[in-house]
């Protein structure tokens, strides 16, 4: 079951604007993961961030992690026409495999 | 290269044939996992397997059959039991079942 839940469900900015996605779980976590999908390709991992870690960063991304509303978010500061994706975020909160969300459909206008 | 492999990229079958998906990783990885995206839809888990010689059945078994025989293949077979097969589907390995995913190019299968 997908219990990993993306919010919104689509995002449209301009270039260079900032971009900022949720992403809701139900239950405890030993990490969450988020990925990038270009339309029609697989899945690309971006970051990853444990329970005990409370925001990480790569190059123009910015991940937080509030376990206590079970929520993360996803930053990606600067946007260019090359974000255009859909971005995923992963849970293990099953315990044996990640869970995924059904996705943020990111379109960056130039 | 070391990387993860889908093969064919599109496919088209008849309603009523089985069809075999193949999935290839030289990544050493002993994790692996089939999943099925439906369009504008997020990922459906149908089988995964954490060592070579089993597998367990994710949230969409139905209709699906895997093998894994060798560390470096996992083939997921479409039966005619499965009712609505059309979708694009993607395999992924990772070092554990909990830890970073790598994905394949993915396989869009069409049924005619």
């Amino acid at each position: 079951s997908q219990q990993g839940e993306e919010d919104p469900q689509a995002l449209s900015i301009q270039e260079g604007e900032n971009a900022t996605m949720n992403c809701s779980y139900k239950t405890s976590i030993n990490n969450l993961q988020w990925y990038r999908q270009n339309s029609g390709r697989g899945l690309v991992h971006l970051i990853l961030i444990r329970s005990n870690e409370r925001e990480k960063h790569s190059g123009r991304l910015r991940v937080t992690l509030d376990t206590s509303k079970k929520s993360s978010s996803l930053l990606i500061t600067a946007s260019r026409a090359a974000d255009t994706a859909s971005y995923f975020c992963a849970t293990d909160e099953d315990g044996n495999k990640l869970v995924f969300g059904a996705g943020t459909i990111l379109r960056v206008k130039s | 290269d070391g990387g993860i492999t889908q093969s064919p990229k599109y496919l088209f079958r008849k309603e009523g044939q089985n069809v075999t998906l193949s999935c290839e990783q030289n990544l050493n990885h002993d994790a692996m996992y089939w999943y099925r995206q439906d369009p504008g839809q997020g990922l459906r888990l149908i089988y995964y397997s954490q060592i070579v010689n089993d597998f367990q059945k994710g949230d969409i078994a139905e209709g699906y059959s895997v093998s894994r025989e060798k560390k470096e293949s996992f083939p997921l077979t479409v039966t005619s039991a499965q009712k609505n097969p059309t979708a694009f589907y993607l395999c992924a390995s990772s070092i554990d079942r909990l830890g970073k995913q790598f994905f394949g190019p993915g396989t869009r299968l069409t049924v005619l």
